[in-house]
């Protein structure tokens, strides 16, 4: 079974407005880290936005927030006021256990594309 | 303070080759992870190193191997090279009891022809 999936291949959104990136896991271990990822053609993974599984409140960073309802195993990602420079390669990712040592299992990925 | 630095940036290889690929991690991390990025795909989890240490290895055959050197950097070898292993290399480094910190590089793009 896939621990995590992005079912969007790729989200096209207008330029200031908000955008929603799907992501859904799947694991049994109680204690886990949800992380999303942008990544331009450059190829670098650049980090924006981390929940822990225990954390109580929906972690938010700037201009991305993360809807994270841990009933459903979701793990949505908001983009509030769209830039073009959000146009990048996004992925979900998950750490299994409350050690960073951790290996994180990513999804397969959502390209976003920003219409000016 | 620095970020994770990969070396080379591109490289291309004819199959049955040995490649190695370098890390540089972040100052103050001293874990690296290594994962391999088909074109199209997510990031898929090959090794990771630990005070030298391998400490835990994704679904890859013994061909890929590696080594982390006492200032934490690393290396990923590769024997036998085979056209699948053209992807994007990227290495992360993280402190070993931190919660949030993977930093990655900017990959090396091996290319096996």
């Amino acid at each position: 079974a896939q621990k995590i999936t992005q079912t969007q291949p790729g989200m096209f959104v207008q330029e200031k407005e908000a955008v929603t990136l799907d992501c859904t896991y799947d694991t049994s271990d109680p204690s886990y880290g949800l992380f999303w990822y942008k990544q331009p053609s450059s190829g670098e993974m650049i980090f924006l936005i981390y929940q822990g599984s225990y954390d109580q409140q929906n972690a938010t960073e700037g201009r991305y927030s993360l809807n994270f309802q841990k009933a459903r195993k979701s793990a949505n990602l908001v983009i509030s006021a769209s830039q073009l420079g959000d146009s990048a390669m996004y992925f979900c990712a998950m750490r299994e256990g409350n050690n960073a040592g951790n290996m994180l299992t990513f999804g397969g990925g959502t390209r976003l594309m920003v219409k000016p | 303070e620095t970020g994770v630095t990969q070396s080379p940036t591109h490289l291309i290889k004819t199959r049955g080759q040995q490649v190695t690929l370098r890390c540089s991690s972040q100052s103050g991390h001293n874990t690296v992870s290594w994962y391999q990025q088909a074109l199209g795909q997510g990031p898929q989890f090959i090794f990771q190193y630990y005070r030298e240490e391998e400490n835990g290895r994704g679904n890859f055959p013994p061909r890929f191997s590696g080594l982390q050197f006492p200032n934490y950097s690393s290396e990923l070898n590769v024997n036998a090279l085979e056209l699948d292993d053209s992807a994007l290399y990227l290495c992360a480094s993280s402190e070993a009891t931190g919660v949030r910190g993977y930093t990655f590089g900017s990959g090396t793009r091996l290319t096996v022809v």
